[in-house]
């Protein structure tokens, strides 16, 4: 099945500074790929995602830049705000309606 | 995107006994799925309900510990049966093929079990 590597586990950055969280997938037929931000007792919150046909997207601070060759995927945060602290989940899927392979997760902390 | 329930939010249970997690979601969806998501971990897929037919187990899941129904394209189930302290965890709901969107999966605000 599949296998997700998130990286870094953890993550702290200063307010401003912008923040690069990295997944690495292993089954070359996957094709979409959405992030997760789940705040403390909350649950996942899709902010972003991209498919296979696509080598980047942005959405304001937000960027995911996908490298299909390397089988490998990030999220970039600029300009990052306290708000922003949370825990970050890749995630991995076929075509379709298929199941979704979650990375490990990581912990964003943005201080003021 | 789809607004999604789910019954009870939280539980505090005795081992050996069952609990029943409800899932309810505004619009039809074509596919629900339920996760489990231990403290300070990622989440992990116990299976996929399917309308009208038996769900899809994931490895390590297995249906007389985790009875899954869906009646219906808007509403199900997931039974933890037979508790001990192991299952403590959050249990998630999620939803796809509703009518924004196929594949992305949306998250139901998930049932804190706690087992004693």
């Amino acid at each position: 099945g599949e296998n997700v590597e998130q990286h870094p586990s953890t993550l702290s950055v200063q307010e401003g500074d912008s923040a690069v969280i990295k997944c690495t997938y292993s089954d070359s037929a996957s094709n979409y790929f959405p992030w997760y931000k789940q705040e403390l007792g909350k649950r996942p919150q899709l902010i972003i995602d991209i498919r296979s046909n696509v080598g980047e997207k942005k959405d304001q601070r937000i960027a995911v830049t996908l490298n299909k060759t390397a089988k490998h995927f990030s999220l970039h945060i600029t300009e990052t705000q306290p708000e922003d602290s949370a825990v970050y989940f890749c995630a991995v899927g076929g075509s379709g309606y298929s199941t979704l392979t979650f990375g490990k997760g990581t912990m964003l902390l943005v201080s003021p | 995107s789809a607004v999604i329930s789910q019954k009870p939010s939280r539980d505090i249970c005795q081992r050996g006994t069952s609990l029943t997690i409800q899932c309810q979601v505004d619009s039809q969806v074509t596919m629900m799925f339920w996760y489990r998501q231990q403290p300070g971990q990622s989440l992990t897929l116990i299976a996929t309900a399917n309308q009208g037919s038996e769900a899809t187990y994931e490895s390590g899941f297995v249906i007389d510990k985790f009875p899954i129904s869906r009646p219906n394209l808007t509403f199900s189930t997931l039974t933890v049966s037979n508790m001990s302290p192991e299952d403590s965890s959050i249990y998630l709901c999620s939803v796809s093929g509703g009518t924004s969107n196929t594949d992305t999966q949306y998250f139901g605000p998930g049932t804190r079990l706690t087992v004693l």
